[in-house]
């Protein structure tokens, strides 16, 4: 496929129960981006990789969360113990090189946590 | 405050309108500025990209940027049905310190575009 694509689009979790996200980007881009996305809300920034290497996770919210790239190519998102505040879509993006280049996004995981 | 504030809408136009949307921000480091439409359960699509201010104008679609006065704007002549759809204006900072190209977003607009 051509485009960003991420797994489960659909992801249902009890409260306290441990999720994991997948993003498979674009072959060969370089950078690969995280956004969490709250209804009625634009995407905001988690976590940035430049290859295998988290360059920035100022964005994630606690410690809870946790993300990876091990091969700089898919990554994964985990949320531990989720928590309803947790309920969002979750978004990745990818571009070829860093600052200035096209962010091509994926389709989302919508996780609800009850 | 927010760094990028967008009027959320909704707005509804009929068929043909030209229609405004605008953003304004706060950070002076912002200089790649876009435009994304997001439909309803999927990604965001890049529509229009601008570097620093000016104007660039595509098909219908024209993004202004002042940074002057830290407005940015898209226009959309001639809308359609198929323009219904949020809009997200997003920005970036400069190469250089530890931006490393993540976007900020404004709100999103919601546009309805009736026949």
């Amino acid at each position: 496929g051509a485009g960003v694509s991420q797994s489960p689009r659909y992801k249902v979790a009890k409260r306290g129960q441990d999720v994991a996200l997948r993003c498979d980007p674009i072959s060969g881009h370089v950078s690969l981006f995280w956004y969490q996305q709250a209804l009625g809300q634009g995407p905001e920034f988690l976590t940035y990789f430049q290859n295998e290497a988290q360059l920035d996770k100022s964005g994630l919210p606690s410690d809870r969360f946790f993300a990876e790239r091990p091969e700089g190519s898919v990554s994964t998102l985990k949320i531990q113990r989720t928590q309803q505040e947790d309920s969002a879509v979750y978004l990745c993006a990818s571009s070829l090189r860093l600052v200035g280049d096209t962010q091509y996004f994926g389709p989302g995981t919508r996780l609800t946590v009850l | 405050q927010k760094e990028v504030e967008q009027d959320p809408g909704p707005l509804s136009v009929p068929e043909g309108a030209i229609v405004s949307l605008n953003c304004t921000y706060s950070n002076s480091a912002f200089q790649y500025f876009m435009w994304y439409r997001q439909y309803s359960r999927k990604g965001p699509e890049l529509l229009m990209y601008t570097y620093s201010s000016g104007n660039k104008e595509d098909g219908r679609f024209t993004a202004q940027v002042d940074k002057s006065s830290k407005y940015i704007s898209l226009f959309i002549r001639d809308s359609q049905p198929s323009d219904s759809a949020t809009y997200l204006c997003a920005m970036s900072a400069n190469a250089g310190g530890t931006s490393y190209g993540k976007l900020t977003f404004g709100q999103g607009t919601i546009l309805t575009v009736h026949p």
